[in-house]
């Protein structure tokens, strides 16, 4: 019983495709996000989600775009991949704002 | 804009040490700071918050404090084993955002 799964755990494309990383949470949290750890192990956060609403979106391109059918989802797809785009991708959830956050277990997406 | 810094990025200590990690943010106007473990090919795994009227949080051999006049946040780790090797984030959360810090490898040499 995963409390944040994310899949799939590893994902290799070719630049130009779209690609879609699914995430659950089964914790009844209201907030979702998505953090891009790079290559220096540095964790910036992307998107979160509260209630289906987006209440942050940093200068991430329009390429990537959330998607929450519900409060217990947020997908991240991702169109016209790029060589930058390689990183490890996690979902994380969180009670409140103010709250700790579980992590799933990451994404590794490597763009050839 | 909120910048958190982890120094040292890597560290080795032998077995059953006591050893601190540290963290600084530059702006001290934070809800919470929180600690997390990273494994190898793993997620993150919360492991103290402290909230922003709060000094210090305990959870085990674990023990964080926080003084946000200074910017600073320690995590002390007593009795060290070998399976607290891994890589430790800090992250202080502002409205909205959660600034991760780039974190300290640690490695517990049996």
């Amino acid at each position: 019983d995963t409390a944040v799964s994310q899949t799939p755990k590893y994902l290799v494309t070719q630049m130009g495709n779209d690609k879609s990383i699914k995430c659950e949470q089964n914790l009844g949290h209201d907030t979702m996000y998505w953090y891009k750890q790079d290559s220096k192990k540095f964790l910036k956060i992307m998107f979160s989600y509260n209630n289906k609403e987006l209440i942050i979106n940093e200068t991430v391109p329009n390429r990537f775009s959330p998607k929450s059918p519900d409060k217990a989802h947020l997908n991240l797809h991702i169109n016209s991949l790029e060589l930058g785009d390689s990183a490890v991708y996690f979902c994380a959830s969180s009670r409140t704002g103010n709250s700790p956050l579980h992590f799933g277990n990451g994404t590794r997406l490597t763009v050839t | 804009k909120q910048e958190v810094t982890q120094i040292p990025a890597a560290l080795s200590v032998p077995e059953g040490e006591n050893l601190v990690l540290n963290c600084s943010f530059t702006d001290s106007a934070i809800y919470n700071l929180q600690w997390f473990r990273q494994d190898p090919g793993k997620g993150l795994t919360s492991l103290l918050l402290i909230q922003s009227s709060q000094r210090e949080q305990t959870s085990g051999r674990l023990n964080a404090s926080l003084d946000k006049s200074s910017g600073r946040s320690t995590l002390y780790i007593a009795a060290s084993q070998p399976g607290d090797s891994a890589t430790y984030l800090c992250a202080a959360y502002e409205t909205g955002e959660l600034t991760f810090g780039t974190g300290t490898r640690l490695t517990i040499i049996p």
